[in-house]
């Protein structure tokens, strides 16, 4: 059955870093795009960004760019997502999801249960 | 940015009733709509793709319709199990975007 684990989730000072991890079984993760969602507290759904399969494409959102950079080990059926310079408005859930994308359903297929993220001032 | 906009924002229904979601984009996005179901304390969960497609093991009761810039999700009997919140997306192009979600919550 197909399965994505976040990990790597809790609590940090703005400014400083963190490294989440998604873990996914039971299908063929290489061959999937894949894509970070963050939800702040009582909020809606926000992409963060996606990585195609081969990790030669990525896109990412205005309100992390250049402070946050998604990567992928295909090797290691993983992805992450690399926080830097965070700030208080970073502080929510994480989840991670494959992306169907290009001739498939466009969509965001299966999720992860999530991390929480909080940031401090 | 596509914006997406989602009507009701909240909406109170009983158990039987025939309710109907609609998300508006603010550009055309052919039918690269997709909508999810998110219980309180759990990650969202796709319901339809491409406007209309059913996703895979998803009740029948679920329906989604439109193109364009009008699209509508609409549940033909609710059901105890229903009472979440509903969002649609739009991955026309980037960035991916969301509507701000409908509440459905029990009457």
């Amino acid at each position: 059955q197909a399965q994505l684990v976040e990990s790597g989730g809790g609590l940090v000072k703005s400014g400083g870093s963190l490294r989440l991890s998604c873990a996914a079984s039971g299908f063929a993760f290489s061959d999937y795009y894949m894509s970070w969602i963050r939800q702040a507290p009582g909020m809606g759904l926000e992409w963060i960004s996606y990585i195609s399969g081969t990790g030669s494409i990525i896109h990412s959102a205005d309100s992390v760019k250049g402070r946050f950079t998604i990567s992928r080990d295909n090797a290691q059926n993983s992805l992450y997502l690399q926080m830097n310079s965070v700030r208080v408005e970073d502080t929510a859930t994480y989840y991670c999801a494959s992306f169907n994308y290009g001739g498939g359903s466009d969509a965001f297929e299966i999720w992860g249960q999530g991390t929480m993220v909080s940031v401090s001032s | 940015d596509i914006q997406m906009t989602q009507s009701p924002s909240s909406l109170s229904a009983s158990v039987g009733d025939r309710v109907t979601i609609t998300c508006r984009p603010s550009q055309i996005i052919s039918r690269y709509l997709n909508w999810y179901q998110q219980k309180p304390g759990t990650a969202p969960k796709l319901l339809i793709y491409a406007a209309s497609t059913l996703q895979s093991g998803v009740p029948s009761r679920f329906s989604g319709s439109g193109s364009g810039t009008e699209f509508t999700l609409t549940i033909s009997s609710l059901q105890p199990e229903d009472f979440a919140t509903y969002y649609c997306q739009q991955t026309y192009n980037t960035p991916i975007t969301f509507g701000q979600g409908t509440r459905l919550e029990i009457k």
